[in-house]
């Protein structure tokens, strides 16, 4: 079935330790790939996108991501995190199937937690 | 260009109730998405809109849930005769069919609560 994991429910890193969240796709082909924050009571945000080309890419508050095309995955970095990144992350994915039209389906999310 | 809006931000209802939520997309995005999203779970698709046409409505959606987007511009949805099940947080999202700037954008949402 056609699904997006993100294995991590919950995630504790220290202020300006690196943080890497996972996220793992399954579909017939390589979807468009998208991040999100969400700050309690927010709306999401987004952070990065992939569609084609560079597998690496770069997006805001100093966040990348990398696509890797043999584990189907395209897991989220960032080399050291701030207070302020304490948040809910989503992954994204857009399958272009014909009849989704732009539907994205999304994960379950990774609550991050940002200790002193 | 203000984002997408929504409106209310937050809404308390009694069980049985009708209740309507407004959005507005940036003015030129020509899909609408609405979502709905439960307490630590991820956005879940309900409907969307392609201009005024609505072309796809989810299993999620009973009979009680309804949209439209009129003109093509701003789109409410109305949920008659709440349940406690309702309960949720309902995001509405725009996005251009241009792949350059394709994606989401996310208004702040509405969250339901259903007493």
């Amino acid at each position: 079935a056609q699904s997006v994991t993100q294995p991590d429910i919950h995630i504790t890193v220290s202020e300006g330790a690196s943080l890497e969240l996972r996220c793992n796709y399954s579909y017939g082909a390589t979807p468009y790939l998208f991040w999100y924050v969400q700050s309690p009571g927010q709306g999401l945000q987004l952070l990065l996108k992939y569609f084609s080309g560079d597998t690496l890419v770069q997006g805001i508050k100093g966040f990348e991501a990398e696509f890797k095309r043999s584990q189907s995955s395209f897991n989220l970095r960032k080399p050291s995190v701030h207070w302020s990144d304490a948040a809910e992350y989503f992954c994204a994915v857009d399958p272009l199937s014909t009849d989704s039209w732009g539907k994205f389906q999304f994960g379950a999310g990774t609550q991050v937690v940002v200790t002193p | 260009d203000t984002g997408v809006s929504q409106d209310p931000r937050h809404k308390i209802t009694k069980r049985g109730q009708n209740v309507t939520f407004r959005c507005d997309p940036i003015s030129e995005h020509n899909r609408l998405y609405w979502y709905r999203q439960t307490l630590g779970q991820g956005p879940e698709f309900l409907t969307y809109f392609q201009n005024e046409a609505q072309l796809e409505k989810s299993r999620l959606l009973s009979d009680r849930f309804s949209a439209e987007r009129p003109k093509g511009s701003f789109s409410t949805l109305e949920i008659q005769r709440t349940e406690q099940g309702d309960s949720a947080m309902y995001l509405c999202a725009s996005s251009p069919t241009g792949a350059e700037n394709y994606g989401y954008t996310f208004g702040s949402g509405t969250r339901l609560t259903v007493v």
